[in-house]
Protein backbone atom coordinates (compact mmCIF):
# COMPACT_ATOMS: atom_id res chain seq x y z
CA UNK A 1 0.00 0.00 0.00
CA UNK A 2 1.12 3.44 -0.47
CA UNK A 3 0.49 6.49 1.24
CA UNK A 4 0.94 10.64 0.66
CA UNK A 5 1.49 13.12 3.60
CA UNK A 6 1.11 16.65 3.29
CA UNK A 7 1.51 18.36 6.50
CA UNK A 8 0.71 21.88 5.21
CA UNK A 9 -2.89 22.25 4.80
CA UNK A 10 -2.46 26.14 3.67
CA UNK A 11 0.83 28.15 3.02
CA UNK A 12 0.33 31.47 3.11
CA UNK A 13 3.15 33.35 1.16
CA UNK A 14 4.16 36.99 0.25
CA UNK A 15 4.56 37.64 -3.41
CA UNK A 16 8.29 37.46 -4.64
CA UNK A 17 8.91 35.30 -1.38
CA UNK A 18 10.27 32.03 -2.03
CA UNK A 19 7.78 29.34 -0.74
CA UNK A 20 8.45 25.44 0.06
CA UNK A 21 5.48 22.93 0.17
CA UNK A 22 6.40 19.57 2.03
CA UNK A 23 5.56 16.27 0.58
CA UNK A 24 6.73 12.36 2.51
CA UNK A 25 5.49 9.41 0.62
CA UNK A 26 5.52 5.96 2.06
CA UNK A 27 5.71 2.66 -0.40
CA UNK A 28 7.20 -0.68 -0.41
CA UNK A 29 7.88 -0.52 -4.21
CA UNK A 30 9.84 1.79 -6.53
CA UNK A 31 7.62 4.61 -7.11
CA UNK A 32 7.21 7.66 -9.93
CA UNK A 33 6.21 10.82 -8.04
CA UNK A 34 4.40 13.86 -8.91
CA UNK A 35 3.02 17.05 -8.48
CA UNK A 36 -0.13 18.36 -9.81
CA UNK A 37 -1.76 22.10 -9.19
CA UNK A 38 -5.19 22.86 -9.19
CA UNK A 39 -6.89 25.57 -9.79
CA UNK A 40 -10.61 26.73 -8.47
CA UNK A 41 -13.18 25.02 -10.83
CA UNK A 42 -10.85 23.14 -12.68
CA UNK A 43 -9.39 19.58 -12.86
CA UNK A 44 -5.59 18.68 -12.67
CA UNK A 45 -2.72 19.88 -14.45
CA UNK A 46 0.74 18.04 -13.81
CA UNK A 47 3.50 20.26 -12.66
CA UNK A 48 6.25 18.08 -12.53
CA UNK A 49 7.66 14.40 -12.13
CA UNK A 50 9.61 12.09 -10.99
CA UNK A 51 10.62 8.99 -13.17
CA UNK A 52 14.10 7.98 -12.49
CA UNK A 53 17.78 9.74 -13.38
CA UNK A 54 18.40 13.02 -11.82
CA UNK A 55 16.72 13.68 -8.28
CA UNK A 56 15.83 17.26 -9.39
CA UNK A 57 13.22 18.15 -11.60
CA UNK A 58 12.05 21.17 -12.63
CA UNK A 59 8.61 22.97 -14.47
CA UNK A 60 8.77 25.36 -17.15
CA UNK A 61 7.12 27.65 -14.44
CA UNK A 62 10.20 28.32 -12.28
CA UNK A 63 8.74 24.93 -9.77
CA UNK A 64 11.25 22.50 -8.72
CA UNK A 65 11.29 19.38 -6.51
CA UNK A 66 13.90 16.81 -5.12
CA UNK A 67 13.82 13.12 -4.58
CA UNK A 68 14.99 12.14 -1.52
CA UNK A 69 14.76 8.62 -1.26
CA UNK A 70 16.38 7.87 2.60
CA UNK A 71 13.93 10.36 3.88
CA UNK A 72 10.85 9.19 1.29
CA UNK A 73 10.19 13.07 0.39
CA UNK A 74 9.57 14.59 -2.41
CA UNK A 75 9.27 18.52 -1.30
CA UNK A 76 8.35 21.46 -4.00
CA UNK A 77 10.22 25.01 -4.29
CA UNK A 78 10.03 28.05 -5.88
CA UNK A 79 12.97 31.10 -5.37
CA UNK A 80 10.50 33.96 -6.02
CA UNK A 81 6.69 33.35 -6.09
CA UNK A 82 3.68 35.39 -8.03
CA UNK A 83 0.20 35.97 -7.34
CA UNK A 84 -0.81 33.11 -10.43
CA UNK A 85 0.90 30.49 -8.74
CA UNK A 86 -2.29 30.36 -6.47
CA UNK A 87 -3.71 27.57 -6.50
CA UNK A 88 -3.44 24.04 -4.80
CA UNK A 89 -1.09 21.53 -4.89
CA UNK A 90 -1.08 17.70 -4.69
CA UNK A 91 1.77 15.61 -4.12
CA UNK A 92 0.87 12.32 -5.92
CA UNK A 93 2.79 8.84 -6.03
CA UNK A 94 2.22 5.63 -8.18
CA UNK A 95 4.06 2.47 -8.66
CA UNK A 96 6.94 2.12 -11.33
CA UNK A 97 5.28 -1.21 -12.82
CA UNK A 98 2.04 -2.77 -12.96
CA UNK A 99 -1.19 -0.75 -13.17
CA UNK A 100 -1.40 3.37 -13.03
CA UNK A 101 -3.14 3.61 -9.51
CA UNK A 102 -1.96 6.92 -8.44
CA UNK A 103 -2.43 7.91 -4.83
CA UNK A 104 -2.71 11.53 -3.83
CA UNK A 105 -2.21 13.42 -1.00
CA UNK A 106 -4.58 15.99 0.74
CA UNK A 107 -3.43 19.17 -0.90
CA UNK A 108 -1.89 22.10 -0.53
CA UNK A 109 -3.37 25.61 -0.85
CA UNK A 110 -0.76 27.82 -1.52
CA UNK A 111 -2.14 31.53 -1.10
CA UNK A 112 -0.11 34.61 -2.55
CA UNK A 113 -0.19 37.33 -0.57
CA UNK A 114 0.28 40.63 -2.93
CA UNK B 1 -3.98 16.59 -30.09
CA UNK B 2 -7.34 16.41 -28.24
CA UNK B 3 -7.15 16.50 -24.20
CA UNK B 4 -9.42 14.78 -22.33
CA UNK B 5 -13.12 15.53 -22.16
CA UNK B 6 -15.85 14.51 -19.44
CA UNK B 7 -19.89 15.65 -19.87
CA UNK B 8 -21.21 16.74 -18.40
CA UNK B 9 -20.01 19.55 -16.48
CA UNK B 10 -22.14 19.83 -13.79
CA UNK B 11 -25.24 17.52 -12.32
CA UNK B 12 -27.98 17.82 -9.68
CA UNK B 13 -29.25 14.36 -8.47
CA UNK B 14 -31.30 13.01 -5.64
CA UNK B 15 -30.64 10.39 -3.05
CA UNK B 16 -31.24 6.79 -4.68
CA UNK B 17 -30.93 7.68 -8.58
CA UNK B 18 -28.49 6.76 -10.89
CA UNK B 19 -25.80 8.44 -12.55
CA UNK B 20 -23.72 8.12 -15.68
CA UNK B 21 -20.65 10.37 -16.26
CA UNK B 22 -18.38 9.84 -19.60
CA UNK B 23 -15.41 10.86 -20.31
CA UNK B 24 -13.28 10.66 -23.97
CA UNK B 25 -9.61 9.86 -23.41
CA UNK B 26 -6.89 12.11 -25.09
CA UNK B 27 -5.66 10.57 -28.49
CA UNK B 28 -3.19 7.43 -28.45
CA UNK B 29 -4.01 6.76 -24.99
CA UNK B 30 -5.70 3.24 -23.81
CA UNK B 31 -5.82 3.43 -20.10
CA UNK B 32 -8.89 5.40 -18.42
CA UNK B 33 -8.89 5.95 -14.48
CA UNK B 34 -11.62 7.58 -12.31
CA UNK B 35 -11.39 9.47 -9.35
CA UNK B 36 -13.65 10.83 -6.93
CA UNK B 37 -12.75 14.25 -4.96
CA UNK B 38 -14.67 15.19 -2.53
CA UNK B 39 -14.96 18.86 -0.93
CA UNK B 40 -11.29 19.86 0.64
CA UNK B 41 -9.58 16.60 -0.42
CA UNK B 42 -7.03 14.39 -2.42
CA UNK B 43 -8.76 12.71 -5.01
CA UNK B 44 -9.75 9.04 -4.29
CA UNK B 45 -8.88 6.00 -7.11
CA UNK B 46 -12.19 4.53 -8.17
CA UNK B 47 -10.67 2.38 -10.98
CA UNK B 48 -8.92 2.31 -14.03
CA UNK B 49 -9.84 0.33 -17.34
CA UNK B 50 -7.09 -0.70 -19.92
CA UNK B 51 -8.45 -2.42 -23.20
CA UNK B 52 -12.19 -2.56 -22.41
CA UNK B 53 -11.27 -4.54 -18.87
CA UNK B 54 -10.97 -3.26 -15.11
CA UNK B 55 -7.11 -3.13 -14.28
CA UNK B 56 -7.19 -2.29 -10.69
CA UNK B 57 -10.04 -0.64 -8.14
CA UNK B 58 -9.83 1.23 -4.82
CA UNK B 59 -12.08 0.78 -1.90
CA UNK B 60 -15.59 1.79 -3.45
CA UNK B 61 -18.66 0.01 -3.20
CA UNK B 62 -20.08 -2.16 -6.20
CA UNK B 63 -22.80 0.65 -6.92
CA UNK B 64 -19.67 2.50 -8.45
CA UNK B 65 -19.10 0.29 -11.99
CA UNK B 66 -17.44 1.54 -15.27
CA UNK B 67 -16.91 0.76 -18.82
CA UNK B 68 -14.52 1.15 -21.24
CA UNK B 69 -15.39 1.29 -25.07
CA UNK B 70 -13.32 -0.14 -28.37
CA UNK B 71 -12.70 3.44 -28.42
CA UNK B 72 -10.96 3.77 -25.26
CA UNK B 73 -13.75 6.62 -24.15
CA UNK B 74 -15.65 5.49 -20.38
CA UNK B 75 -18.63 5.73 -18.77
CA UNK B 76 -18.57 5.66 -14.62
CA UNK B 77 -21.73 4.72 -13.31
CA UNK B 78 -23.05 5.22 -10.19
CA UNK B 79 -26.04 3.59 -8.74
CA UNK B 80 -28.20 4.42 -5.54
CA UNK B 81 -26.89 7.66 -4.91
CA UNK B 82 -26.59 8.95 -1.82
CA UNK B 83 -25.32 12.74 -0.22
CA UNK B 84 -21.72 11.37 0.35
CA UNK B 85 -21.30 10.77 -3.10
CA UNK B 86 -21.61 14.78 -3.86
CA UNK B 87 -18.08 15.79 -5.51
CA UNK B 88 -15.92 16.36 -8.13
CA UNK B 89 -15.25 12.95 -10.40
CA UNK B 90 -12.28 13.17 -12.85
CA UNK B 91 -11.27 10.98 -15.07
CA UNK B 92 -7.54 10.68 -16.49
CA UNK B 93 -6.12 9.13 -19.42
CA UNK B 94 -2.86 7.46 -19.71
CA UNK B 95 -0.93 4.53 -21.78
CA UNK B 96 2.22 2.91 -21.11
CA UNK B 97 4.32 5.47 -23.20
CA UNK B 98 3.19 8.03 -21.32
CA UNK B 99 5.21 7.27 -18.36
CA UNK B 100 2.68 6.75 -15.71
CA UNK B 101 1.72 11.04 -16.59
CA UNK B 102 -2.06 10.75 -16.59
CA UNK B 103 -3.86 13.56 -18.30
CA UNK B 104 -6.88 15.09 -16.80
CA UNK B 105 -10.05 16.02 -17.50
CA UNK B 106 -11.86 19.02 -16.23
CA UNK B 107 -14.03 17.07 -13.71
CA UNK B 108 -17.52 16.55 -13.47
CA UNK B 109 -19.39 18.18 -10.26
CA UNK B 110 -21.86 15.64 -9.30
CA UNK B 111 -24.45 17.16 -6.54
CA UNK B 112 -26.80 14.53 -4.78
CA UNK B 113 -29.69 16.22 -2.61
Amino acid sequence: AQSVTQLDSQVPVFEEAPVELRCNYSSSVSVYLFWYVQYPNQGLQLLLKYLSGSTLVESINGFEAEFNKSQTSFHLRKPSVHISDTAEYFCAVSNSGGYQKVTFGTGTKLQVIP
Amino acid sequence: ETGVTQSPTHLIKTRGQQVTLRCSSQSGHNTVSWYQQALGQGPQFIFQYYREEENGRGNFPPRFSGLQFPNYSSELNVNALELDDSALYLCASSSWTSGNEQFFGPGTRLTVL
